[in-house]
């Protein structure tokens, strides 16, 4: 069965920071990985997605994400982040030709000022 | 477009009643999905339908039950509402294999 791992519940990043929020996932084929935000009462919006190709994905917002096969890693990163980025953020795992998704537990990005 | 709606937006039930949330598409989607979200859970599967005319049950499916009323619709009854219920409940829809799109969610509280 596939899972997602996301270590850090909360994260606290001054505004400016550089940001890398962390996931991890199991799954025995390539899989389809994803970031999902969510801002506070909203629904999920998708930041990215990986399918297949360069392993460096660009997404909205200046967000991009590394996937690295050997680590079983998706982390996102950003390297200037905004007070609009505070939100929390879900990673997911699906398989190609998938109809499903696994999602992690979310991790709470707080931008200090 | 719409995209995806639910309605209700927000429900309080007594313990014991029923209730039935829906969901539309209007992206002619194949495939349609329930999540639950709990506080430090994550979104997790309560039902979904790849296509229309057929339902399967995801990780957490007790205690629901689904319609996909054509290809647009796709409906959530809580036949016995239970505490443990109180959720926030998100409807998706995608093409086989395509991104999931979410609706902006019911916020259900039972008491």
């Amino acid at each position: 069965a596939q899972s997602v791992t996301q270590p850090d519940i909360h994260i606290t990043v001054s505004e400016g920071a550089s940001l890398e929020l962390r996931c991890n996932y199991s799954y025995g084929a390539t899989p389809y990985l994803f970031w999902y935000v969510q801002s506070p009462g909203q629904g999920l919006q998708l930041l990215l997605k990986y399918f297949s190709g360069d392993t460096l994905v660009q997404g909205i917002k200046g967000f991009e994400a590394e996937f690295k096969r050997s680590q079983s890693s998706f982390n996102l990163r950003k390297p200037s982040v905004h007070w609009s980025d505070a939100a929390e953020y879900f990673c997911a795992v699906g398989a190609k030709g998938y109809s499903t998704l696994t999602f992690g537990k979310g991790t709470m990005l707080l931008v200090s000022p | 477009n719409a995209g995806v709606t639910q309605t209700p937006k927000f429900q309080v039930l007594k313990t014991g009643q029923s209730m039935t949330l829906q969901c539309a598409q209007d992206m002619n989607h194949n495939s349609m999905y329930w999540y639950r979200q709990d506080p430090g859970m994550g979104l997790r599967l309560i039902y979904y339908s790849a296509s229309e005319g057929t339902t399967d049950k995801g990780e957490v499916p007790n205690g629901y039950n689904v319609s996909r009323l054509n290809k647009r619709e796709f409906s959530l009854r809580l036949e016995s509402a239970a505490p443990s219920q109180t959720s926030v409940y998100f409807c998706a829809s995608s093409e086989v294999g395509g991104l999931q799109y979410f609706g902006p969610g019911t916020r259900l509280l039972v008491l």
